[in-house]
């Protein structure tokens, strides 16, 4: 059962360097969501998206841009890193379902920008 | 919008005693709330969720929280501490009419021998 699954699970990025990282699930789930974890700010909504085609952004969307062209795949693409980007990434995933809403974690993608 | 408040960033307790971790939501409509736990490096694990069914939810490794309607709040609660609960758990958020999920800010327990 791989579940959702998040490469790379470390990263080293130069400032004003590019990359995306990977969020892959197999569950079927119509909603998918991006998170970054900060000390003492627990995890803040990056974007999301209902399906395939649609995205919307969360609590810190800026320099994050995300797609969704299938409704396995997810990747956060940073166009331009900054040392404020430096942060531990999860991607979730879940049904949209009134009774069970509960959504499902990556393993986390640790990010330095230096 | 829904959100969520745990009080207590440091929650430290003895291996045996009572684990209390608390939780407070805001929400204008009827919120589905849940506990989560990460150990160090690792993803976020589900302990229990609420959705109405029943105000006393019980989770996994013995853990329960309680939905009080009247005090806006979703407690976490362990009769006895063992040293394999030392994580940080984090209480979220989400509404029916909004997949959003929103977490608190998180409360790390230790448990000491």
């Amino acid at each position: 059962n791989a579940g959702v699954t998040q490469t790379p699970k470390f990263q080293v990025l130069k400032t004003g360097q590019s990359m995306t990282l990977q969020c892959a699930q197999d569950m079927n789930h119509e909603y998918m969501s991006w998170y970054r974890q900060d000390p003492g700010m627990g995890l803040r909504l990056i974007h999301y998206s209902v399906g395939a085609g649609i995205t919307d952004q969360g609590e810190v969307p800026n320099g994050y841009n995300v797609s969704r062209s299938t409704t396995e795949d997810f990747p956060l693409r940073l166009l331009s890193a900054a040392p404020s980007q430096t942060s531990v990434y999860f991607c979730a995933s879940s049904k949209i379902d009134r009774l069970n809403t509960e959504a499902f974690f990556g393993q986390g993608t640790r990010l330095t920008v230096v | 919008a829904q959100s969520v408040t745990q009080l207590g960033s440091h929650v430290s307790v003895s291996e045996g005693a009572l684990v209390l971790l608390r939780c407070n939501y805001s929400s204008s409509v009827p919120p589905y709330l849940f506990w989560y736990v990460q150990y160090p490096n690792q993803g976020l694990q589900l302990l229990l969720k609420y959705t109405s069914a029943a105000t006393l939810v019980k989770g996994i490794n013995g853990f329960e929280a309680e939905f009080k309607k009247s005090e806006t709040s979703f407690h976490l609660t362990k009769p006895s501490a063992h040293m394999s609960d030392a994580a940080e758990y984090f209480c979220a958020v989400r509404t029916y009419n909004n997949n959003d999920m929103r977490f608190g800010a998180g409360t790390r327990l230790t448990v000491k021998p």
